[in-house]
């Protein structure tokens, strides 16, 4: 089965433009989560997805991010207006109900 | 507060030579553990996990990893190192297998030839 892909695989913004990630989820699955690393620091959760809704946001660090899961397939994470401190590394993982995250390769987001 | 500590930042190995990652939690209760590696340029890939049972869990590439309740600890171990081994290992815990991972800082693997 195809993995989780995100894309781009890297992005470099100036400060106070907009970036959208996508996250294509392994096929059937019903959990999509966003997990973010800072430089130097530890892997941060933002949010979880249950099909098209979400289930939990409590990472999300503000109001300029936006993420959305449309028909509970892909999803999306803008930032709005970027921020040097949004630099980092966007990962992606779904899993189905039985568990077992898969995750993606990665966006390395570069705000400059 | 739940919490994962990796004490080591960065470990340097010669190849060939054994390998412990020190992996310790903070938790209420025993969650769900994961050992995850992330070669350069690469995503994020399941080494393996404890969920219940047996607390020696063997993984892919030839890794285990030991739950220890009383020390709250879930080491990571192989017992040959190899070159291709040199990435980062992240230990995460959950409280159950659909609910967000909660990390440690990671560990870089420098291998030694």
């Amino acid at each position: 089965e195809a993995g989780v892909t995100q894309f781009p695989s890297h992005s470099v913004i100036e400060k106070g433009q907009t970036v959208t990630l996508r996250c294509d989820p392994i096929s059937g699955h019903d959990n999509l989560y966003w997990y973010r690393r800072v430089m130097g620091k530890e892997i941060k959760f933002l949010l979880h997805f249950v099909k098209e809704s979400k289930q939990d946001e409590s990472g999300m660090p503000n109001n300029r991010f936006l993420a959305e899961r449309t028909g509970g397939t892909y999803s999306t994470l803008k930032v709005q207006p970027a921020e040097l401190e949004d630099s980092g590394v966007y990962f992606c993982a779904s899993s189905s109900s039985r568990g077992g995250y898969t995750f993606g390769s990665g966006t390395r987001l570069t705000v400059v | 507060a739940q919490s994962v500590t990796q004490p080591d930042i960065h470990i340097t190995v010669s190849e060939g030579a054994s390998l412990e990652l020190r992996c310790n939690y903070s938790y209420g209760a025993t969650p769900y553990l994961f050992w995850y590696v992330q070669s350069p340029g690469q995503g994020l890939q399941l080494l393996l996990k404890y969920f219940s049972g047996d607390t020696l869990v063997q993984g892919i590439k030839g890794f285990e990893a030991e739950f220890k309740r009383s020390q709250s600890s879930f080491n990571l171990r192989k017992p040959s190192v190899h070159w291709s081994d040199a990435a980062e290992y992240f230990c995460a815990v959950s409280p159950s297998s659909n609910y967000q991972l909660i990390w440690g800082a990671g560990t870089k693997l420098i291998i030694k030839p």
